[in-house]
């Protein structure tokens, strides 16, 4: 079956970058229409979609936070790797990894990680 | 970017209740809308995608239409594990944004 699990730094400073890692099982990323999507919801809040890569390695940003965000892959281990530069205490949420399919030219999230909670404070 | 605006924003309802969601997109995205459902603590859940297919497993009380810029999620007779908070987010176009949530609560 699908499973996805995030892994990274529980707290990080201001201005230090954020590293996470979502590690996954039951699906390739080299398969054809199979992407890996970033997606971070602060505390009581609504989900926040960050990022995107797909199995032939395009990579999508929110417009807002495009210039501090990478996406990478590594299929071989199974493993997508987003950072996030200058942190700040506003970038404090849960953040979730998900697997996205293709339908239609678009990608959706279909299965989702447990999330992982980060803190930004000094 | 495409904003999605969801009414109500809480809503009271009871066990047997049939409730009606709407979900507003800024601009035209089709039918390129997915609905997720999401209990204290957990993951969002898929529910629906394309407007109005059912993910695998889900009951079939409920069900989703539209095209275009309108949208609903509706379910037919509320079941206690349905008090939830539900969100839709659009993929017509990046970046890819979801509604600000409906918070389902018992009566």
């Amino acid at each position: 079956q699908v499973t996805l699990r995030e892994s990274g730094p529980a707290l990080v400073k201001p201005t230090q970058t954020l590293t996470l890692t979502c590690s996954f099982s039951g699906f390739s990323l080299s398969t054809n229409g199979m992407c890996v999507s970033w997606i971070r919801q602060p505390p009581g809040g609504a989900p926040e979609w960050l990022a995107l890569i797909t199995w032939d390695d395009d990579q999508y940003y929110s417009a807002s936070l495009e210039t501090r965000l990478t996406i990478s892959k590594d299929t071989s281990k199974n493993q997508v790797v987003l950072t996030m530069t200058n942190m700040d205490p506003v970038d404090t949420a849960t953040y979730y990894c998900a697997r996205a399919i293709t339908w239609n030219d678009g990608h959706f999230p279909d299965y989702w990680g447990q999330g992982t909670q980060v803190t930004v404070s000094s | 970017a495409i904003r999605m605006t969801q009414s109500p924003s809480s809503f009271s309802a009871s066990t047997g209740d049939r409730v009606t969601i709407t979900c507003r997109a800024s601009q035209e995205i089709s039918t390129y809308i997915v609905w997720y459902q999401q209990k204290a603590g957990e993951a969002p859940n898929l529910l629906i995608y394309a407007a109005s297919t059912l993910q695998r497993g889900v009951p079939s009380r409920f069900s989703g239409s539209g095209s275009g810029t309108d949208f609903t999620l509706t379910i037919s007779r509320l079941q206690s594990e349905d008090f939830a908070t539900y969100y839709c987010q659009q993929y017509y176009s990046y970046p890819y944004t979801f509604g600000q949530g409906t918070k389902l609560e018992v009566k």
